[in-house]
Parts: C-alpha cells; structure tokens; sequence
C-alpha cells in the first residue's frame, strides 16, 4: 500500500463545474503540498499546508491532520485546469508523492 | 530572483554514456533535492544535499548515480554508464536555509532519454 493515495486517478468535467481531489496519507508529516505538473512540463507548487484551509483564487485546499486526509477543490473549473494534480507529505525533510490525478476540463 | 534553473532541459544519451545534470537553486536556497520521475510514474525522492553535504540519499540506486553540491556553482545529479531504464525526467527542488520553512520549489526538470 502506497504511503500517499490519491483519488480518483483519472478526472474528467465539463467548464464551470466544481472539482475535489482527495490524499490520504498514512505517515507522520510536518506539511502537505499539493503541486500542478502539465504534460511534458514542470512542477509548480500551489500550496503548503500544515493545517485548515487556503485559498488561492479559484483553488481551495484543506487538511484534517487527525484523520490523515487533505483535499484539494476546484471553483468554476477551466480547460486551462487541465493537469495533473499531485498530493505530496513533507515526512522529515523529504517529499513522499502520490501517484497523481490527471484532470481534463472539456469547454 | 530567478526561480530553480535546470540543464539541460532535455539531454540524449547512449547506453553506457555518462549523464551530468545540473540544477541551480533560488537565491538564498542553500537545500537541495533531487526526485525522479519514470515513466507512466509518479515522482520519487532521491537526494537530499546541503551545500557541500549529503543528507539523505536513501532514494539513490546504490551504483551508478552520485550527487553533489558544491559551495560554488549548481548541484550535480551524475549517472555513470546508463541504461535505458535511467530514461526519465529528473527534477530539482530546493529550499530556504531556515530549517522552520520547508516550501520546496521545483525547477523545470531535465528529460533524460537513453537510446
């Protein structure tokens, strides 16, 4: 069993719904990243949590520390969305990933 | 201030060949982290150097690859004699030299193919 394990795998909408993608972990961490990777480009960084809940323009992401679980919640969803989105726990000083939700946002 | 750099974006080699790939962090970033991500797979964890140390390297296969990170100029991510199964994109991060403020920031990774 993975340490981190995201779900779904694969995500499909339709322009202007609303999307969630789940992480449960099962290690001790310190933070929990959720990062943007598009295809064949690199990875960028859209939050760094510890606990509760941020909000960056249309991307909210929330962390329960006790039960082990983050999401990470899409508003008024894009094409431009499009990506794949990757939960990763900061457990010391490394990065432990999940496998990745691959979200595809049609007009 | 430049975000991580890394080169080269894409690099070709034959098997056997040696592999040099070089990552400079952010300004003022003194920790650097090197993952690697196969194909069809999801990033994994590799090194973990300090300016001129190593700190973790559990995620290192035990031949072939070796990392540094001098006090002057990028880490170094070296593969010796490689394989087609090195083909990957390999990425670095790095991070402030405050131990409290862990955020890692990714550079745009090097795609490394092995013919």
């Amino acid at each position: 069993k993975n340490e981190v394990e995201q779900s779904p795998q694969n995500l499909t909408a339709q322009e202007g719904e609303f999307i969630t993608i789940n992480c449960s972990y099962s290690v001790g961490i310190s933070a929990l990243h959720w990062l943007q990777q598009h295809p064949g480009g690199g990875i960028v960084s859209l939050f760094m949590l510890s606990s509760g809940k941020k909000k960056h323009g249309r991307l909210i992401a929330t962390i329960n520390i006790q039960e082990k679980h983050s999401s990470l919640h899409i508003t008024a969803s894009h094409p431009r969305d499009s990506a794949v989105y990757i939960c990763a726990v900061l457990n010391t000083d490394k990065l432990i990933f999940g496998t990745g939700t691959r979200l595809q946002v049609f007009p | 201030n430049a975000g991580v750099m890394q080169n080269p974006r894409h690099l070709v080699r034959r098997r056997g060949q040696e592999a040099r790939l070089r990552c400079s962090p952010m300004k003022g970033h003194s920790h650097v982290y090197w993952y690697r991500q196969l194909p069809e797979e999801g990033l994994k964890f590799m090194v973990y150097l300090q300016k001129e140390n190593i700190i973790d390297e559990s995620g290192m296969p035990k031949e072939r690859f070796s990392a540094e990170f001098p006090k002057e100029g990028p880490s170094i991510l070296r593969i010796q004699q490689v394989v087609r199964g090195d083909s990957a994109a390999y990425f670095c991060a790095s991070s402030p030299n405050f131990v409290q403020y862990n955020e890692q920031f990714f550079g745009p990774g090097t795609r490394l193919t092995v013919l």
